[in-house]
């Protein structure tokens, strides 16, 4: 099965709003509401910020969003911040052998 | 304090084996499995494997079933992932990854990572 496919980078100055896409198929995206979102900034480790398509874990500002429309899911920041640079990976239940398929990584840069 | 703890940084040769370990403390054993995700340099993340350390179910990715073997002791809740041979082409770091013990749960908790570098 391929990785999601997310556009190479995106660009926003402060306070403006960026929306990062994640096409799959009807396979994984399409087929289930267990889309995830991962902020990874430069140097460390993977940090969850978007889980169920667009549920927010414990501790993540409301700055970030998720929805889902047919095979692709979105991720929106909402008032950017430099502190936002970072990449970003969405990843989507594929089935009981195939739980995790993560998506291609998008680069985020504040202007 | 919830966290994973990942084994330090290894350098091998090729065809060496190598084990590298996680271990999860402060929550239920049983709440939870383990995972490992891969990222080469400069890459992206990519699914390894995944077990619970209660009662050692697993699933391991079809990418790379031919390469590794997970592994769990429940009694340190510990998850272990393990090369017969090691190959360049596995250096990278491997991160430790926790998530709820219900299929299409998001790994809401990541270790470290631990770097493996594979060189003659």
């Amino acid at each position: 099965q391929s990785a999601l496919t997310q556009p190479r980078s995106v660009s926003g100055s402060p306070g403006q709003s960026v929306t990062i896409s994640c096409t799959g198929t009807s396979s994984d995206v399409g087929r289930y509401y267990s889309v995830s979102w991962y902020q990874q900034p430069p140097g460390k480790a993977p940090k969850l910020i978007i889980s169920d398509v667009s549920k927010w874990p414990s501790g993540v500002p409301d700055r970030f969003s998720g929805s889902k429309s047919g095979n692709t899911a979105f991720l929106t920041i909402s008032g950017l911040q430099a502190e936002d640079e970072a990449e970003y990976y969405c990843c989507s239940y594929a089935g009981t052998y195939i739980p995790y398929l993560f998506g291609t990584g998008t680069t985020v840069t504040v202007l | 304090e919830v966290q994973l703890e990942e084994s330090g940084a290894e350098v091998k040769k090729p065809g060496e084996s190598l084990k590298i370990s996680c271990k999860g403390s402060g929550y239920r054993l049983n709440d939870y499995w383990l995972g490992w995700v891969r990222q080469m340099p400069g890459k992206g993340l990519e699914w390894v494997a995944i077990i619970s350390p209660a009662d050692s179910s697993l699933r391991v990715s079809p990418s790379f079933e031919a390469r590794v073997t997970i592994s769990a002791d429940k009694s340190i809740n510990t998850a272990y992932l393990q090369w017969n041979s090691v190959q360049a082409s596995d250096t990278a770091i491997y991160y430790c990854a926790r998530r709820r013990a219900i299929d299409a749960s998001p790994f809401d908790l990541w270790g470290h990572g631990t770097l493996v570098t594979v060189s003659s």
